[in-house]
């Protein structure tokens, strides 16, 4: 079944753990992006990756890290979570880097930092 | 900077009656606009986009350059549409899609 994956899909941690989510995609498709959705403000972007080690920030990306080393996995690395990054999060994929548009989203993953 | 205005957070209307969710950007290019749903506990999935000027659920959505909007329309709400909707916006030049906060749309029985 064609799909967008996160782990895991709720975490509670404390301020100052890194904390790694994983996000792989089984459609062979250039493009992922993170979001995270809070309450009021919508999806906002925090990077995004136009292909195996090309990536760029998007909107929000303080306190954030990505890594793209193979196509299908993009994991969003916390370094050191702060209470203000408690929050929902999407990964999403596009086929092509010019259809960006026709984003597959996954499932979330809601973090609580504490 | 490419931004997308959704100024209804909230709207409730009654089953069978017209709906229409607002939309409005800011762009300086030629944009690509869009319609994306969530349903509960779902994940986001694209509704519609104006490119193809498709119907897809009994939605419709117009591109109006003018007024610089892209506002979802249906002649006859149902209880199933209850979802939260976001417009998007697709700058080309930079492969960003910009949502807006979207707005939360009620369908009472």
């Amino acid at each position: 079944e064609a799909q967008v994956t996160q782990n895991p899909r709720y975490l509670i941690t404390v301020t100052g753990k890194k904390l790694t989510v994983t996000c792989s995609q089984n459609m062979n498709h250039e493009y992922m992006s993170w979001y995270r959705q809070d309450p009021g403000l919508g999806l906002r972007q925090i990077y995004y990756s136009m292909n195996v080690e090309v990536t760029d920030k998007g909107d929000v990306p303080e306190g954030y890290k990505v890594s793209r080393k193979e196509k299908r996995n993009f994991p969003l690395i916390l370094e050191s979570p702060s209470p203000n990054q408690t929050s929902l999060y999407f990964c999403a994929s596009s086929p092509t880097v010019g259809q960006t548009y026709e984003q597959y989203f996954g499932p979330g993953t809601r973090l609580t930092v504490t | 900077a490419q931004r997308v205005t959704q100024p209804e957070k909230l709207l409730s209307v009654f089953k069978g009656a017209p709906v229409e969710l607002k939309c409005n950007y800011s762009y300086s290019g030629s944009p690509e606009l869009f319609w994306y749903v969530q349903y509960s506990r779902q994940r986001l999935q694209l509704l519609l986009r104006h490119i193809s000027r498709e119907s897809i659920k009994g939605f419709t959505a117009d591109l109006n350059k003018g007024e610089t909007s892209f506002h979802l329309k249906k002649p006859f709400a149902q209880e199933e549409d209850s979802a939260m909707y976001y417009c998007a916006l697709f700058g080309g030049s930079n492969y960003k899609l910009t949502f807006g906060k979207g707005t939360l749309l009620t369908v009472n029985p």
